[in-house]
């Protein structure tokens, strides 16, 4: 079964330090999406991607967070000056066809210190 | 109000029990429902979605109420394997983000 591909499955950060996560998303799907989980809270939504740029984003998805498809197989999420709020579990995921059949990464566990 | 809500449990039931959650969402224009289940530190994975008609998948049965604007799940003869997080989620049909309830809790024991 085709799976998304998260990378590094757990990462450690000082405060301020600019971290990148890596997504390879499934090869024929066209959206690609951030969301995040700190734990113990529910899953938010942060960007979704769709023909080389945003489609929307979230109120948490500030300046400080960018995204890009450098490659046309890797989609990443760039957090610039990570602060200890951004602690948390991010899922990569991707779609063939929008908010149907949408398949997550396992995640990275990201850890500001 | 918050856009999706469930009660978060525990439901601590025995093997081969009935367990039955609902949520409740915010927006009436929600178009997809979907009920993804959660292992502890893990990915959400899609359990199943939610038909207007009703759906079942083996031991798993989905209802909406549009009018009342809840879902519900329904699990039959609960197996160990079945405990897991199950997280409620919407899309209003305008784009294609999904907004996830807090998840519910179902503990079956042996």
């Amino acid at each position: 079964e085709p799976e998304v591909t998260q990378t590094p499955s757990h990462q450690v950060t000082q405060m301020g330090q600019e971290v990148i996560l890596r997504c390879v998303p499934i090869s024929n799907h066209l959206y690609f999406y951030w969301y995040r989980q700190i734990l113990g809270q529910k899953v938010e939504f942060l960007v979704s991607f769709y023909n080389n740029e945003i489609s929307e984003k979230s109120e948490i998805f500030d300046d400080q967070f960018s995204v890009e498809r450098p490659d046309g197989s890797n989609f990443t999420l760039k957090i610039r000056s990570t602060k200890l709020e951004d602690s948390a579990m991010y899922f990569c995921a991707s779609s063939a066809r929008g908010r149907l059949g949408y398949t997550f990464g396992s995640g990275t566990r990201l850890t500001v210190v | 109000r918050k856009e999706v809500e469930q009660d978060p449990g525990p439901f601590n039931v025995p093997e081969g029990a009935t367990v039955a959650f609902n949520c409740t969402y915010s927006n009436s224009a929600s178009q997809s429902f979907f009920w993804y289940r959660q292992d502890c530190r893990k990915e959400p994975k899609l359990l199943m979605s939610v038909y207007s008609s009703g759906n079942e998948d083996g031991r798993f049965t989905a209802q909406l109420n549009r009018a009342s604007q809840y879902i519900s799940l329904l699990i039959r003869d609960s197996k160990l394997s079945d405990s897991a997080t199950y997280l409620c989620v919407v899309n209003n049909g305008n784009d294609y983000k999904l907004s996830f309830g807090a998840g519910t809790t179902v503990t079956v024991r042996a």
